[in-house]
């Protein structure tokens, strides 16, 4: 069966730097898009970052452009979110997902179906 | 970006009885192309996440029947035709037409 474990939380400092991973198993990791969604504490979700199968297009929300890159090694299943000039409103439970839907030139539709169980990213100094 | 809307925010049902939660998005939904990008989720509590339905009305495998989608355009609907226990936690209605693609503030659906 599908299995996301993200690991790489913890606390840091603002200004800091953190990268996340996310260990993929049963599915052909190669084959689909990834995604990373945030919630911080008490609130709703917030879509962070999408990468393509093969890496060829990323794309990021507004509040992280700039600041944070997604990146993935087929090699080893794994996804990567790596998270520089960390704000306090970066606090938050990241989730990767896995992704359905499809893309058609730059234009992508996609939806998660998985979900791994988050990891905790605190900013305070 | 395109805003999505939930009504109510908070629901307490009654085992038994039906519940339904409305989405609208400031944008239509629907691409040219005649697929509609809008999808539901539930958060139980203290879990990720889980897809319910995928482009308005089309269950996810393992879902159960009692739930059901429906809508179009700016306006859509989830409904449980017969809430459980387990049925409890947060849902989420998602865009996917346009980046960035986007939340409502979600939906609590408790046990009265």
């Amino acid at each position: 069966q599908v299995q996301l474990v993200e690991s790489g939380g913890g606390v840091v400092q603002p200004g800091g730097s953190l990268r996340l991973s996310c260990a993929a198993s049963g599915f052909t990791f190669s084959s689909y898009g990834m995604h990373w969604v945030r919630q911080a504490p008490g609130k709703g979700l917030e879509w962070v970052a999408f990468i393509r199968y093969d890496g060829s297009n990323k794309y990021y929300a507004d509040s992280v452009k700039g600041r944070f890159t997604i990146s993935r090694d087929s090699s080893k299943n794994t996804l990567y979110l790596h998270m520089t000039s960390l704000r306090a409103d970066d606090t938050a439970v990241y989730y990767c997902a896995k992704t359905l839907g499809y893309c058609s030139g730059g234009s992508c539709y996609p939806y998660f179906d998985y979900w791994g169980q988050g990891t905790l990213v605190t900013v305070s100094s | 970006d395109i805003v999505m809307t939930q009504t109510p925010l908070s629901l307490p049902v009654t085992p038994g009885q039906p519940a339904s939660i409305s989405c609208k998005s400031s944008q239509s939904l629907l691409h040219s192309g005649g697929e509609t990008y809008l999808y539901w989720y539930l958060q139980k509590p203290g879990q990720s996440p889980q897809l319910l339905i995928y482009e308005v009305s089309n269950r996810f495998s393992g879902v159960p029947d009692r739930f059901s989608g429906s809508g179009s355009g700016t306006d859509f609907t989830l409904k449980i035709s017969r809430v459980e226990a387990e049925d409890v936690g947060v849902y989420y209605c998602m865009q996917s037409i346009q980046l960035p693609w986007t939340f409502g503030q979600g939906t609590k659906v408790e046990i009265k």
